[in-house]
Parts: C-alpha cells; structure tokens; sequence
C-alpha cells in the first residue's frame, strides 16, 4: 500500500485566497483524522470520521475551516479565506478503528502551508 | 478527560548514551499505548505500542512497558545513535466513551543525539 497520501506537499498562498488541502487514506481504514502542527502550539486534532461521517470537529479553529470527505477514499480541509496564523503542517492520519488492535493511526507526510 | 504528560525537552545525548523519556497518561478503562517518532519534515510513524498492562513494545532497539499501577509508558534505549535525533510523541487511546478511534498525544520531546 501506498500509504496516506497528501498534496500538494507544500502550498504558499496570499492572505485572503482559498486553500484546499487534500489526504488519500490507507485503503479499507475506516477512521480519517486532519491535524495541525504549529511550534507554538504542537499537534493539534482538527477534525475527525468515521465511514465518511464527521464525528468530532471540537477542534476546528473558527467558520474558515471546513472539512469533507465525500467517500471513503478521498477526504479535503479547505480553509476560506486563509489568514498567516493559518501557516502551519497539516496532517492527515488514517486508522482502522473497528478492532480495538488496530487503533494505530498512520500519518501522511503533511502538507506545509505558508499564508503570506 | 484523558490526557498525556510527556517530558520537557530538548533532551541532548551524546552518541551510545542511555535514554529514557518518560510519559505518565491519565485515564478512564484501558487504553491502547503508543510512541510515534517525527524525524525533520515528515509525518509521524508509529514506533512501538502496548495494548495491555504489563506488555512490552519493541521496536529499532527502543522499549517501552505498559505500567499500570504508576500510569506510566516511558521510552527507553541502550544505546543511541545520530540517527535517532527526532521528536517523540507518547499517545493513549480514547476509551473513555468507548472505542472513538481517536489518540489522545503528549507534546512531544525533541532529542538530539551528538556523535
């Protein structure tokens, strides 16, 4: 397998314009979880699903943000309009959650965002 | 709620040093425990995990024993080297409402290994 698998791996955009974030989960994992990583404050949970359905956005910063995940395959963070505190590494995760032994969650590579 | 409590860093060892970083969590039932390692621009991978008080996990000569009566999961290894300069990140599971799927992660402790 693959992998997790984010793009664009690196994004630098202007204050103001849309930016849309996208994660390829491991085939057949059932949970998706987005994060953020900042110095300031470290790794964060943004947003989770189960089987395509939000369970948990608590950590959702403000309106800007919003997340999908249209199939169980596919899965985007937009951030609309983008401001420079939003420069930061986003991380998509994925997990198959159903048997208690297999909570490990596998991280794709992150996409690193920059908002001028 | 559940939650970690990871060691302040930067550790800083020397190459071939002992290490431990330690980690205590607090928690409802029993969750899954877990170390990831970050290395400079990557993702983080799973390095070890242990399912069970008293279990062992094991990986890359890293150790770490699942501890129930003192809560604690700390990070361990003879021997280290250059390569092993990361950030490491201690997790539980959230089982406190059930299987939720979520991790609840430490901070994260940077070492920095000196040859």
């Amino acid at each position: 397998d693959a992998g997790v698998i984010q793009s664009p791996r690196h994004e630098v955009t202007e204050m103001g314009q849309e930016v849309t974030l996208r994660c390829k989960p491991i085939s057949g994992h059932d949970y998706l979880f987005w994060y953020r990583q900042t110095m300031m404050r470290g790794l964060e949970l943004l947003i989770y699903f189960n089987n395509n359905v939000p369970i948990d956005d608590s950590g959702m910063p403000e309106d800007r943000f919003s997340a999908k995940m249209p199939n169980a395959s596919f899965s985007t963070l937009k951030i609309q309009p983008s401001e420079p505190r939003d420069s930061a590494v986003y991380f998509c995760a994925s997990s198959y959650g159903t048997e208690r032994v297999e909570e490990t969650q596998y991280f794709g590579p992150g996409t690193r965002l920059l908002v001028l | 709620g559940d939650s970690v409590t990871q060691m302040e860093g930067p550790v800083t060892l020397s190459e071939e040093a002992f290490l431990t970083i330690n980690c205590t969590y607090t928690a409802t039932g029993y969750p899954s425990l877990f170390w990831y390692v970050q290395y400079p621009g990557e993702g983080l991978q799973l390095l070890l995990k242990a399912t069970k008080a008293d279990d062992k996990g094991s990986n890359k000569g890293f150790e770490a024993t699942y501890r129930k009566e003192t809560t604690s999961f700390h990070l361990e290894k003879g021997s280290v080297q250059v390569s092993d300069s990361a950030v490491y990140f201690c997790a539980l599971s959230d089982r406190g409402s059930g299987n939720t799927g979520k991790l609840i992660f430490g901070q994260g402790t940077t070492l920095q290994v000196k040859p």
